[in-house]
């Protein structure tokens, strides 16, 4: 099992530029998260979503877009990068709300010049 | 609206000791779970222990045990006798029964001193 994986592992945009980034789980689970990681913030959800065609607003979810088409993959839009959406996202997945873990994926550090 | 508090933003202990990272969450449903992650400089989110909000006893996992106290609506990580590998980021966490979103504490970073 791969477990969670993300793609890419690193990225530089430049202001304006759109770009997807992906989020890929072997374990059939139904729960996946998208979070940024800032300095001094912690971890803030984005989006989430419980289940295959279903997503939710988080925390922070401004300026960016999720998908969830298949179960096993959750996109992570964004549409025009801003510099303040600089940041290392994270995905992370959980089998159903009576499971105590999530597992996270190796995360995205993202850069917008 | 559901909240995680971490005060410590760094600390300092010298190994062998025990320590505690402390975690004040605020929510209004009956039902949410805490959870404690480890992030170690090499960037990925260790999962440690969970405490359930209906749970009677404290959780433990090897070194690590949750001083769960439901009306100080504290979650505080212990651990005992602390390694220079505990040296990393610890992030509190809570879900709640309504939505099932985990959201996170801001960290604290533990140094352990040789």
């Amino acid at each position: 099992n791969a477990g969670v994986t993300q793609t890419p592992k690193f990225r530089v945009l430049k202001t304006g530029q759109s770009m997807t980034l992906l989020c890929a789980q072997d374990m059939n689970h139904e729960y996946m998260y998208w979070y940024r990681q800032d300095p001094g913030m912690g971890l803030r959800l984005i989006h989430y979503s419980v289940g295959e065609g279903t997503t939710a607003k988080g925390e922070v979810p401004d300026g960016y877009n999720v998908s969830r088409l298949k179960k096993q993959n959750f996109l992570l839009g964004l549409e025009s990068a801003a510099p303040s959406q600089t940041s290392v996202y994270f995905c992370a997945s959980r089998l159903d709300s009576s499971y105590n873990e999530q597992f996270f994926g190796p995360g995205t550090r993202l850069t917008v010049l | 609206a559901q909240k995680i508090t971490q005060t410590q933003p760094g600390m300092f202990v010298q190994e062998k000791e025990a320590v505690t990272l402390d975690c004040t969450y605020d929510t209004s449903d009956p039902s949410y779970g805490l959870f404690w992650y480890k992030q170690p400089s090499s960037g990925e989110m260790i999962f440690l222990i969970y405490q359930g909000s209906y749970d009677q006893q404290n959780a433990t996992e090897g070194r690590y045990s949750l001083n769960f106290q439901k009306a100080r609506k504290s979650a505080n990580l212990v651990i005992s006798a602390s390694q220079l590998g505990d040296s990393a980021m610890y992030f509190c966490a809570m879900s709640q029964g309504r939505d099932d979103k985990i959201i996170f504490g801001k960290g604290t970073r533990l140094h352990i001193l040789p």
